[in-house]
């Protein structure tokens, strides 16, 4: 099983609409939990980090957290052309100074 | 405040030569770490280093190395380099000190391509 799991892609949206990512991960005492976003040809860009249980809403963005579940997503409202990138979820284990990373979810907004 | 900086961009190198990646962090950030990217494996973490001293390392040969300066600057070493090595290396760094809450910021990467 791998350490962090994601909703397999390719994720297309009309603009405008919400786009639903999810994660699971293996580790039960993980701590923390973000999401980098990855346009073709950069780097990772960290878009939103959560710690605990719930929502956390940073503008058109929210991430969920269910710890027992071992569950985390986030969901992008009014989605636009500029959304159109790779999300990657990461995880920090309970012990570990590294960060843990699905395979990612590629979203396609169309106009 | 200055992101991370990687030198250099853009490298394409030989089968059995050997390479020397660097990495300045975010000043004030005294962790930095490595991963390797590829499209078949995706983000793999390399190591991390913390006050010139690894504190995790990744699964990967020992071709792979690594080292902190004083002033938190980090640079990576490849040696014997394989086909499979070809990768976009990235650095992130990070100013958390402990284990937990661990967010990192990454530098634009190196792109390295090996022929």
């Amino acid at each position: 099983q791998k350490e962090v799991e994601q909703n397999s892609g390719p994720l297309s949206v009309p603009e405008g609409a919400i786009a639903s990512l999810n994660c699971t991960y293996s580790d039960r005492g993980s701590q923390s939990f973000f999401w980098y976003r990855q346009y073709s040809g950069k780097s990772p860009e960290l878009i939103m980090f959560i710690y605990s249980n719930g929502d956390k809403e940073d503008g058109r963005f929210t991430a969920q957290l269910n710890k027992a579940s071992q569950y985390v997503s986030l969901l992008i409202r009014d989605s636009q052309p500029s959304d159109s990138a790779t999300y990657l979820c990461a995880v920090n284990g309970a012990n570990d100074y590294k960060l843990s990373f699905g395979a990612g979810t590629t979203v396609t907004v169309r106009a | 405040k200055a992101g991370v900086t990687q030198t250099p961009r853009y490298l394409i190198k030989t089968r059995g030569q050997q390479v020397t990646l660097s990495c300045s962090p975010i000043s004030g950030h005294r962790s930095v770490s490595w991963y390797q990217q590829t499209p078949g494996q995706g983000l793999q973490f390399l190591f991390e280093y913390f006050s010139e001293t690894q504190r995790n390392k990744g699964n990967f040969p020992g071709r792979f190395s690594g080292r902190q300066f004083s002033n938190s600057r980090s640079e990576m070493n490849v040696s014997t380099l394989e086909l499979g090595d070809s990768a976009l290396y990235l650095c992130a760094s990070s100013s958390r000190t402990g284990v937990g809450y661990y967010e990192q910021y990454f530098g634009p990467g190196t792109r390295l391509t090996v022929t």
